[in-house]
Formats: C-alpha cells, sequence, structure tokens
C-alpha cells in the first residue's frame, strides 16, 4: 500500500511569516498533487507536478517534488488569513491523499 | 457545466438502517472514487472503480460496498450502519486512472446515531 505521511500535522503562524508543509513516502509516485480544503467542501487543486526536482510557483506558494519523486514539500512566503485551511498532497495514479496539514494564519 | 453530483448531502440515520449514497458524474469518466474524510486522517479510498463493473477496494472498505452498473453511476452502499461510520463522504471522478483533473462531489455528511 501506497502512504502519504505530512507533517506536520497542524500548523498556526502569525500573518507575514513563511512555512513549509511536507509530503513523504517510501514509495516512488509518478505525479504527485497538492490541494487546498476548506470546512465542508470538496479539495481544490493547486498543483500537480510530474518531474523528479520539478519546481512549480503559484503566487506566494512554490511546490517541489523530490528528485527521486517520493517526497514533496509545499512553501507558502508570507503567509496571509486568506491561507487558512487543510491542505492535502496525493498520489495521482491511485488517488491516495495524505492525512493533510491544517493550517491556521492568524492576523 | 462538468459535475459530480452527490445525495443526500446531509443525513442522520440510526445503526443497522441500509443506506445508499449516490454520486452522478456527466463527464463520462471512466475512474470514480469514494472517500470519507475524517479529522486529522486527510481523504481515505473507500473503492475505486476503473470502468463500468470494475471496482475494487481502497483502504478503508469494511462495512461498504459500491456497484458500477453504468459510467455516470457509483453509488455507495452502507448495508448496515454502524456509529464508526459516521464522517463526511466524497465521490470523485476523473477521466481515466492517469487523468490528472479530478472533480470532487461537494461531500455528504453522515450521521449514524
Amino acid at each position: 500500500t501506497q502512504l502519504l505521511e505530512q507533517s506536520p500535522q497542524f500548523l498556526s503562524i502569525q500573518e507575514g511569516e513563511n512555512l513549509t508543509v511536507y509530503c513523504n513516502s517510501s514509495s516512488v509516485f509518478s505525479s504527485l498533487q497538492w490541494y487546498r480544503q476548506e470546512p465542508g467542501e470538496g479539495p481544490v487543486l493547486l498543483v500537480t507536478v510530474v518531474t523528479g526536482g520539478e519546481v512549480k510557483k503559484l503566487k506566494r506558494l512554490t511546490f517541489q517534488f523530490g528528485d527521486a519523486r517520493k517526497d514533496s514539500s509545499l512553501h507558502i512566503t508570507a503567509a496571509q488569513p486568506g491561507d487558512t485551511g487543510l491542505y492535502l498532497c496525493a498520489g495521482v495514479h491511485k488517488l491516495i491523499f495524505g492525512q493533510g496539514t491544517e493550517l491556521s494564519v492568524k492576523p | 457545466e462538468a459535475q459530480v453530483t452527490q445525495n443526500p448531502r446531509y443525513l442522520i440515520t440510526v445503526t443497522g438502517k441500509k443506506l445508499t449514497v449516490t454520486c452522478s458524474q456527466n463527464m463520462n469518466h471512466e475512474y470514480m472514487s469514494w472517500y470519507r474524510q475524517d479529522p486529522g486522517l486527510g481523504l481515505r479510498q473507500i473503492y475505486y472503480s476503473m470502468n463500468v463493473e470494475v471496482t475494487d477496494k481502497g483502504d478503508v472498505p469494511e462495512g461498504y460496498k459500491v456497484s458500477r452498473k453504468e459510467k455516470r453511476n457509483f453509488p455507495l452502499i452502507l448495508e448496515s450502519p454502524s456509529p464508526n461510520q459516521t464522517s463526511l463522504y466524497f465521490c470523485a471522478s476523473r477521466k481515466s486512472v492517469s487523468g490528472n483533473t479530478i472533480y470532487f462531489g461537494e461531500g455528504s455528511w453522515l450521521t449514524v446515531v
């Protein structure tokens, strides 16, 4: 069974701080995705990373896929309260999810 | 409009009373799957289907059944619900197992008392 471990599970920071969320596995993934989810709603896709070592940027969010395609990270620069939510990584082929990182950004 | 529709959105039921949560997609997608979401556990896959009449267990299939008799529908059946099946359920679909664009339903809040 492919497993994705996310860390940290909870993160509470002040507006303007930087943060990094990690997604790790012992398995190789052909591609990984990152989602953001608001309470009571379905996950919304942020990015898909496909190539080992790939870096993608989405405004203040930077996503990286590990060289060996076993891990990924999400870095947020100068976090805003609007970034608050649950962040999930997912292995695309079998569409399995990590347990999520609950981010709270306080004004 | 591309949609994945789940029903019911909210349900409170009693232990042992069979229920079905329906899921329908209008995109002619081959791949559909069901998840349950519990605090701190992310989305855990219950069952998935790669095409009509092709279904397989996910990580937490116990207590659930599914069927895929036609491409658009993928119902989730709880034959004898128990309180530990109280959860938020999501249905998802994509064009094929290799498709990157995944569409989620709006979620179904199920409470078993």
